[in-house]
């Protein structure tokens, strides 16, 4: 079945430092592709998404492409502030109902003033 | 704005309890979706919906029922509450249909203690 792996955490990077967390997926379709953020104490946002290869999305500064030929959507940012503390959580969806809705184990970054 | 939203954020209930977690969205969403998030494990699905008073288990259904009367609502049933059913639980929706693109919108979740 299909199936997202993350990079194993916890980051914990310094204020302004460059910040990249690993994503691959496996899926016999051609599945949309998302990126999930958790702040604490809340629930899931959506932070950004693909749907087909070489998109590439982007949202508050946050970027990741849609890479079919190595099957991944590394999410990237540039200088990472205090306030984007939060676990990352990796999904695609192959199905329009969301029932194959696959997440990954999620990514906690921790960033230092 | 697009909201769903859960009865309660924080609940202490104990074992044997029954209890009830409530989920309304206000999107007309056909699909809903109950999980629940532990430290190591991620998001597992336990219980969906694809419609009023239709329902799917998920992966980690055991121990739990839901029950879909309309469209908008969606409960999360603990018959009896033990205290391995200690979680986070988080809702989620979805507009239906064939689309891939379309993403899952989730409450602000309900963290369960039952001691």
């Amino acid at each position: 079945g299909d199936s997202v792996t993350q990079m194993e955490g916890p980051v914990t990077l310094s204020e302004e430092a460059f910040l990249t967390i690993n994503c691959t997926y496996t899926a016999t379709g051609y599945p949309s592709l998302f990126w999930y953020v958790q702040y604490p104490g809340e629930g899931l946002q959506l932070l950004l998404k693909a749907t087909k290869a070489d998109d590439k999305g982007s949202n508050k500064g946050f970027e990741a492409t849609y890479r079919k030929e190595t099957t991944s959507f590394h999410l990237e940012k540039g200088s990472v502030q205090v306030s984007d503390s939060a676990v990352y959580f990796c999904a695609l969806s192959d199905d329009g109902g969301g029932q194959n809705f696959v997440f990954g184990p999620g990514t906690r970054l921790s960033v230092l003033p | 704005d697009v909201k769903v939203t859960q009865s309660s954020r924080y609940l202490v209930k104990r074992t044997g309890e029954k209890v009830f977690l409530e989920c309304v969205q206000d999107m007309d969403h056909e699909n809903m979706f109950w999980y629940r998030q532990d430290p190591g494990l991620g998001l597992r699905l336990i219980y969906f919906s694809y419609d009023v008073k239709m329902k799917e288990k998920g992966d980690i259904p055991e121990g739990y029922s839901v029950s879909r009367e309309k469209k908008e609502r969606f409960s999360l049933i603990l018959e009896s509450a033990s205290t391995n059913q200690t979680s986070m639980y988080l809702c989620a929706s979805i507009l239906g249909g064939q689309s891939s693109y379309n993403e899952q919108f989730f409450g602000p979740g309900t963290r369960l203690t039952v001691l």
